[in-house]
C-alpha cells in the first residue's frame, strides 16, 4: 500500500514552454501533498505544500506564478512549470501524507520527474 | 546555522562493519525525526522514524535520539554494498512539513 506515482518520469522541453507534472496517490487519499525540487548532489528543497481544495502554500523564494500547483482531488496534485528556462532543469519529487492518519507524519514519495529544459 | 545538519561525507565503511550516521538539529522543540535513504536518481525511501529519546531498532538499523543534545543518529550493522546511498535526516516542522539535512553519502566497500 501507500503508493505514489508521478507522470511523466522524465521530460525534455524547450525554453519558454510549460510542463505539467502529475502526482497521484494510488491506494490512499491524500489531503496534503508536498512538492520538492532537488538539484544534483543537493538535498531536497521543499517548494510548496498542497492542500486539497485550497491554495498551495509556497516556500520563501519560490515563485507561485511560475510554479502553479493544483490539488483538485484527494488523489491528484499537479505542478505546472510555466515558461520554463534551463535553470528550472531539476529533479521534481512529490510526496503525499495519508488523510486521517493524525498520529503519523510519514510522507510517501513519488518516483520523481526529471525535467530538462533546453 | 542550518536547521538540520549532516556531514556530507562520503563516509566509507568496510562491508560487514557498523556504519554510523549523525544529524544535529537546531529547534529544541522538534518532536519527530526521520531517516531516509536515497539512491542516485531515485526518490527517498523511509528507513526509520523516532519520536522518543533512546534507541529504536529495526533489523540491521538502529536510530538513536538525544533531545538534550539535539542529535539523532542512524547505525547500520553488518553493512552491505547495497547500503551504499545517501542518507537524509529529516525533522518534522509544523503542518507536517519535513526539514531536510543535506544528506551523508555512505559507501560500503566490499
Amino acid at each position: 500500500g501507500a503508493v505514489v506515482s508521478q507522470h511523466p518520469s522524465w521530460v525534455i522541453c524547450k525554453s519558454g514552454t510549460s510542463v505539467k507534472i502529475e502526482c497521484r496517490s494510488l491506494d490512499f487519499q491524500a489531503t496534503t501533498m508536498f512538492w520538492y525540487r532537488q538539484f544534483p548532489k543537493q538535498s531536497l528543497m521543499l517548494m510548496a505544500t498542497s492542500n486539497e481544495g485550497s491554495k498551495a502554500t509556497y516556500e520563501q523564494g519560490v515563485e507561485k506564478d511560475k510554479f502553479l500547483i493544483n490539488h483538485a482531488s484527494l488523489t491528484l496534485s499537479t505542478l505546472t512549470v510555466t515558461s520554463a528556462h534551463p535553470e528550472d532543469s531539476s529533479f521534481y519529487i512529490c510526496s503525499a501524507r495519508e488523510s486521517g492518519r493524525v498520529l503519523t507524519y510519514e510522507q510517501y514519495f513519488g518516483p520523481g520527474t526529471r525535467l530538462t529544459v533546453t | 546555522q542550518k536547521e538540520v545538519e549532516q556531514n556530507s561525507g562520503p563516509l566509507s565503511v568496510p562491508e560487514g562493519a557498523i556504519a554510523s550516521l549523525n544529524c544535529t538539529y537546531s529547534d529544541r522543540g522538534s518532536q519527530s525525526f526521520f531517516w531516509y535513504r536515497q539512491y542516485s536518481g531515485k526518490s527517498p525511501e523511509l528507513i526509520m522514524f523516532i519520536y522518543s529519546n533512546g534507541d529504536k531498532e529495526d533489523g540491521r538499523f538502529t536510530a538513536q535520539l538525544n533531545k538534550a543534545s539535539q542529535y539523532v543518529s542512524l547505525l547500520i550493522r553488518d553493512s552491505q554494498p547495497s547500503d551504499s546511498a545517501t542518507y537524509l535526516c529529516a525533522v518534522k516542522r509544523s503542518n507536517y512539513q519535513l526539514i531536510w539535512g543535506a544528506g551523508t553519502k555512505l559507501i560500503i566497500k566490499p
